[in-house]
């Protein structure tokens, strides 16, 4: 099976503009779920998706969003762009969002520079 | 809210050495899932190992297991007979309905 894969790797972005990024999850996988990593705060939780629905927030400003699609596939927005959002972005994917099928497995990230 | 600590924000280790590394929780759920991921310089996250919380049995996958101890909310990691490619920012994380919470991590250093 192939793992979470996440386009693109890498993105640099000016301040005040916006981006979206793409996850995909492993095949048969509904949850999709979205972290942000910096090395000041570390990894901290963005939202979950599962069967299209946001199930979970974090504690982040509504510039943050996101989607899932039927295929499970998910893009998250972010617009107005400020420097503290550059990060490294992980997307992770999981059978279920609950029992013994929740272990989630992660993509390489997105690198985000916002110049 | 869950939260989740590892008080050793680096650690080192001789190759073939064993090697503890702590995490401690809190919680007032007790239906929950605990993890340890392995981030290699790489920045990949791997799934190292998984302790579910109504299991007293200690998970264990190959050179790594953990000791979990549910009354005392802690949750470490050992690491027998350390490799080099062992090296790596390892992080505990919380699993509860729709979310996993991490600690702060733990860079482990392993010396030939």
């Amino acid at each position: 099976k192939a793992g979470v894969t996440q386009t693109p790797r890498y993105l640099i972005k000016t301040r005040g503009q916006q981006v979206t990024l793409s996850c995909s999850p492993i095949s048969g996988h509904r949850s999709v779920s979205w972290y942000q990593q910096t090395p000041g705060q570390g990894l901290q939780f963005l939202f979950e998706y599962f069967s299209e629905t946001q199930r979970n927030k974090g504690n982040f400003p509504g510039r943050f969003s996101g989607r899932q699609f039927s295929n499970s596939r998910s893009e998250m927005n972010v617009s107005t762009l400020e420097l503290g959002d550059s990060a490294l972005y992980l997307c992770a994917s999981s059978f279920s969002t609950s029992g013994v099928y929740n272990e989630q497995f992660f993509g390489p990230g997105t690198r985000l520079t916002v110049l | 809210a869950q939260t989740v600590t590892q008080s050793q924000p680096e650690m080192s280790v001789q190759e073939a050495e064993t090697v503890t590394l702590s995490c401690t929780y809190d919680t007032s759920e007790s239906d929950y899932y605990l993890f340890w991921y392995k981030q290699p310089p790489s920045r990949q996250m791997i799934l190292v190992i998984r302790q579910e919380a109504y299991k007293q049995q200690n998970a264990t996958e190959n050179r790594f297991s953990v000791n979990f101890q549910k009354a005392a909310k802690s949750f470490s990691l050992k690491i027998s007979d350390s490799q080099l490619g062992d090296a790596a920012m390892y992080f505990c994380a919380y699993r509860s309905s729709f979310r996993l919470t991490f600690g702060e991590g733990t860079q482990l250093t392993v010396n030939p």
